[in-house]
């Protein structure tokens, strides 16, 4: 079936690069997405790739995707930190539907 | 215009006792997602509607929980005699359309969710 796996942690220095990864099982999934979650709010779409891009940049935010091994990731430059949240990602299901499934989500703590 | 709302956005029940939670779509959208966030948990899907019907609704956990959607609009979850592990935050989405559209049309907009705590 489908599934989708984060590691669950990164802590970074304030300045620094950010790089979460994330694995998923669905060759035929079309789209594939970062959200982020602050405390006590919901998602907020950061960015999504296309499963035909191998590379998308949106300003401080670079989306990498190797669809032979099926990883994705998200760099965050010059992590700051209002970056500090949790970080989802997911990819869309099969079918006539845009249904999301998504990983654990990753807690991005930055430190001074 | 606004985004998606949702209501109450804290809930505290007994166990056994029913709930009723709401989500208020962006107007137009006609495509509606309900997911369930378990702590420390990734969001698990339980129900899609398209205008008032749903065609998916593969991820509800058991028969104590159901859905409707009126107008195109509203919808409410409901949990009927409620346990311990029904405690989640429960999100909703809302795109302008289902697949087929657009990427702008197929954006999910999720509201800010109900923590719901079962004693």
């Amino acid at each position: 079936g489908e599934d989708v796996e984060q590691s669950l942690f990164l802590s970074v220095r304030e300045g620094d690069s950010s790089v979460i990864n994330c694995t998923y099982t669905d060759s035929s999934s079309t789209y594939l997405y970062w959200y982020k979650q602050e405390p006590g709010a919901g998602l907020q779409l950061l960015t999504y790739i296309f499963s035909n891009m191998d590379m998308k940049q949106d300003q401080r935010l670079t989306v990498l995707l190797n669809k032979k091994d099926k990883h994705l990731s998200l760099r965050i430059a010059d992590t700051q930190t209002g970056d500090s949240a949790i970080y989802f990602c997911a990819e869309s299901s099969t079918g006539g539907y845009n249904k999301l499934i998504f990983g654990a989500g990753t807690r991005l703590a930055v430190h001074p | 215009g606004a985004g998606v709302s949702q209501s109450p956005s804290n809930k505290v029940t007994e166990k056994g006792k029913d709930v009723e939670l709401r989500c208020d779509p962006i107007s137009g959208h006609t495509a509606l997602y309900w997911y369930r966030q378990s702590l420390g948990q990734g969001l698990e899907f339980l129900i899609y509607f398209q205008g008032n019907s749903a065609p998916d609704k593969s991820g509800l956990p058991s028969d104590r929980f159901s859905a409707e959607r009126t107008g195109g609009s509203v919808s409410t979850l409901t949990i009927q005699r409620t346990q311990q592990e029904d405690s989640a935050v429960y999100l909703c989405a809302s795109t302008r359309n289902h697949r087929g559209g657009d990427r702008d049309q197929e954006t999910q907009y999720f509201g800010p969710g109900t923590r719901l705590l079962v004693l």
